[in-house]
This record gives C-alpha cells, structure tokens and sequence, in this order.
C-alpha cells in the first residue's frame, strides 16, 4: 500500500490550493481516504474524508464551505482543495486511509506554504 | 469539534512505565470504541500503535498498551526504551461522522 502526495505548494493570501494523493496496492474503491493537516509544531486537525466508492464527503466544521475533495477513480486519486488561504493554513497536508475506523496508512505529506 | 486532551509532555527513564491520557466527551470517546494512537517523530508522518482503544498492529511492540474509561482513553508504555522518544497522538471517531485528533503528548527518555 502507498500513497504519494504532490509536491509542496507556496501560495498567496486568498488563493486555492488543491493537493493530490495518488493511491496503489490496493483496491482504491473499498476504503475511505481523509485528509488531516499538522501546522508548525501543532497538533494533527482532522478536515474531511471522502468515500472513493461512490463519492460522498464529509468535512469538519471548521473548514467546511472552504475545503472540498473529491476522487479520481479511474486514476486512484485523491484530492483536496482548499480555498481563501491565509497564513494559518501554512501546514503540512497528509492524506490517510482508514480501514475498520482507523488511518492505518498516511502519505508522506505536502506542505503548503501561504505567504504574501 | 473540539480536539481531544492530552497532556503536553511526560517523562520517564529506560525501564520505566509512563501512562499518556486522552480525555474527550461523551459524542466522541465516550461513545465509541473507535480510539486509537499514532506515534510521530519530526519529519514523518505518523505511525499507528493502538487501534480500537486497546489493539496492537503486527510489528507494534506489546510493551504498548491501550485502554479507556468513560470519556478518557489512555496508552500506557511499559519498558521504556530511547526508540520510544517522540510525540504521540490519540484520535476518536466522532458522533458527527468525523473524526477528532489530540492536542499531541511529547514523551522524552530521561
């Protein structure tokens, strides 16, 4: 099982981001994928997952109308666009699978850098 | 959703045991058996240790323990050893259909 995230992103206040998150072995349709970010030194904050099945999203409160995911499923990907950056979205982005309520994979990150 | 409790950091010498609690409410911890732990060291993503409050993946030392009672979860290292040194995250299911991380627990090897 891997998953490998784009690279890192430097943006302007106000603008979008939009990560990807490229699944493999595994069958892509039978387990969820979430995207959770870590700030410097922060703790991780959980934002949303997708079911890659059939297409459904569901967002935490604070980034919902601001984030939205979607899937790719013929290319096993994943993505997560956030919008209206400012400087405390400066982070780093994983995405992660779940199986049986739990993240039991983690991409390798992708950090997202807001600045004027 | 607010995040989960832990304490900001523990501490404990080789050999010892240190406990790392996580306290949440009654629409997350308290309600599901859906808690499980990741360690982190700087640079890398996190790795999971515990899952559904007391479960062992393969490969995850047994001297890594879980439990919970009511709101409050906890991982427990017995044994500690220097590879145990680095920052340890609990993480619930929510009643909103999320899910909900800790504020994360720094554990330093004396």
């Amino acid at each position: 099982v891997q998953l490998v995230q784009s690279g890192a992103e430097v943006k302007k206040p106000g603008a979008s981001v939009k990560v990807s998150c490229k699944a493999s072995g595994y069958n892509f349709t039978i387990y969820a994928l979430h995207w959770v970010r870590q700030a410097p030194g922060q703790s991780l904050e959980y934002m949303g997952w997708i079911n890659t099945a059939i297409g459904i999203t569901k967002y935490s409160q604070k980034f919902q109308g601001r984030v939205t995911i979607t899937r790719d499923t013929s290319a096993s990907i994943v993505y997560m666009e956030l919008s209206s950056l400012r400087s405390e979205d400066t982070a780093v982005y994983y995405c992660a699978r779940t199986a049986q309520w739990v993240f039991d994979y983690w991409g390798q990150g992708t950090l997202v850098t807001v600045s004027s | 959703q607010s995040a989960l409790t832990q304490p900001p950091s523990v501490s404990g010498s080789p050999g010892q045991s240190v406990t790392i609690s996580c306290t949440g409410a009654s629409s997350d911890v308290g309600s599901y058996n859906r808690v499980s732990w990741y360690q982190q060291s700087p640079g890398t993503a996190p790795k999971l240790m515990i899952y559904e409050v007391s479960n062992r993946p393969s490969g995850v030392p047994d001297r890594f323990s879980g439990s919970k009672s009511g709101n409050t979860a906890s991982l427990t290292i017995s044994g500690l050893q220097a590879e145990d040194e680095a920052e340890y995250f609990c993480s619930s299911y929510t009643s909103s259909s999320t899910w909900v991380f800790g504020g994360g627990t720094k554990l330093t090897v004396l």
